[in-house]
Parts: C-alpha cells; sequence; structure tokens
C-alpha cells in the first residue's frame, strides 16, 4: 500500500542554518504530496502542497518539490529561526478522494540561537 | 484556510468516567472526519474515520466499544472516550478533508490532552 518514509530526528541545527528534511513516498497512480508542522501541543498545520509532478510547494521560506522520478518531497529551508523548531511532517494523499492523509513518522527540528 | 474547531483542548478525567469530544469544521461541510491518537513524540496514529450519517470505520486494533465516534452532521462529529483508564491519556486529534477533490489537504483541530487519573 501507499506509504511515506521521512528521516528520522531529532535534528539540532544553529540559527540560520539551512535545513533538509528528507521524504520519500510510495504510492500508486499520482498522490498529492504534503508537509504539515506542529508546534507543541497544537495540532497540525498545512505548510505546503504540491499536486503534481515538478510542482513546488513554498511557504515561509520552507519549500519542497515533488520529484517524481525518486519519488521524493524533500523539505528545504535557507536559514532556519529559533521560531522553525517543530515536528514536521511528510503525507501523502491516496488515489480516492475523502480519505485520511498517510502520514511520515515526524521530524523533530531543534533550532538554537 | 477552512478552519476545524476541537473543543476541549486539554480535559482531566477520573478513571470509569466517560469524556466526550468535539471536532467542528467550521466554514465548510465534512462528510467525512478523522480521528487521531498520538503519543509523545510519536507520529499520528489514526484511529477511525468518520462518516456522515453511517457507522465510523475503524482501524484495526481500536476499539469500537471505548471509543464511539457520532457524526450527525455535516459540522460536527464527536469521539467519546468510554470508561475511560490512564492507558487512555494522550493527545486525540480531529480532522476534516474535503471529498470533493483528491488533491485537496486536510484540515486539523487543535488537539484534546486527555489526562485520566
Amino acid at each position: 500500500g501507499d506509504s511515506v518514509t521521512q528521516m528520522e530526528g531529532p535534528v539540532t541545527l544553529s540559527e540560520e542554518a539551512f535545513l533538509t528534511i528528507n521524504c520519500t513516498y510510495t504510492a500508486t497512480g499520482y498522490p498529492s504530496l504534503f508537509w504539515y508542522v506542529q508546534y507543541p501541543g497544537e495540532g497540525l498545520q498545512l505548510l505546503l502542497k504540491a499536486t503534481k509532478a515538478d510542482d513546488k510547494g513554498s511557504n515561509k521560506g520552507f519549500e519542497a518539490t515533488y520529484r517524481k522520478e525518486t519519488t521524493s518531497f524533500h523539505l528545504e529551508k535557507g536559514s532556519v529561526q529559533v521560531s522553525d523548531s517543530a515536528v514536521y511532517f511528510c503525507a501523502l494523499s491516496g488515489y480516492q478522494a475523502g480519505t485520511a492523509l498517510i502520514f511520515g513518522k515526524g521530524t523533530t527540528l531543534s533550532v538554537s540561537s | 484556510g477552512a478552519v476545524v474547531s476541537q473543543h476541549p483542548s486539554w480535559v482531566i478525567c477520573k478513571s470509569g468516567t466517560s469524556v466526550k469530544i468535539e471536532c467542528r469544521s467550521l466554514d465548510f461541510q465534512a462528510t467525512t472526519m478523522f480521528w487521531y491518537r498520538q503519543f509523545p513524540k510519536q507520529s499520528l496514529m489514526l484511529m477511525a474515520t468518520s462518516n456522515e450519517g453511517s457507522k465510523a470505520t475503524y482501524e484495526q486494533g481500536v476499539e469500537k466499544d471505548k471509543f464511539l465516534i457520532n457524526h450527525a452532521s455535516l459540522t460536527l462529529s464527536t469521539l467519546t472516550v468510554t470508561s475511560a483508564h490512564p492507558e487512555d491519556s494522550s493527545f486525540y486529534i480531529c480532522s476534516a478533508r474535503s471529498d470533493r477533490a483528491r488533491n485537496t489537504e486536510a484540515f486539523f483541530g487543535q488537539g484534546t490532552r486527555l489526562t485520566v487519573v
């Protein structure tokens, strides 16, 4: 079945460092791909998404490109801030509309000043 | 973007009592909602899919008699943890997603921290 694999954390960076969180997927057809962020004690917020191959999603300085040839959707940010400390989840939508998203296990990012 | 409101944000209850958690989609009709459970520093575990006007679909290993789900309207789903025990303490999150297209994102509630003492 469909699945998402993302790098395990925690990822610890200094402020202004470059961030990459790897995400690869297995799916039939052409899924849509998402990155969500979860701050402590809160629900998940959509960070960005891409719905077809070669699409680039971007938001708040974060970017991810839908690479069908490598089945990847890596999250990147050029210069992280302390406020970016959170848990990041990669997810995909299956073929059928209205079904639950399939999530990776999450990657904890900790940024220190 | 669409807003999903979850209430309460935290609750403490005595062992053996029941607790109800509400999930409302505020600006779109959600024929389908999802309930997740999250343990500390772990990913989301899908518990069940809540379908408006019909029975919920539970994931394997989730006790349907313990976690009662009701989806009485297009904007409200409730999760009732019956006869709660300390092992039910967890962070519960609801989600709603439009079924109009398969590329739409899911919207999440703020989560409910349940502590059973």
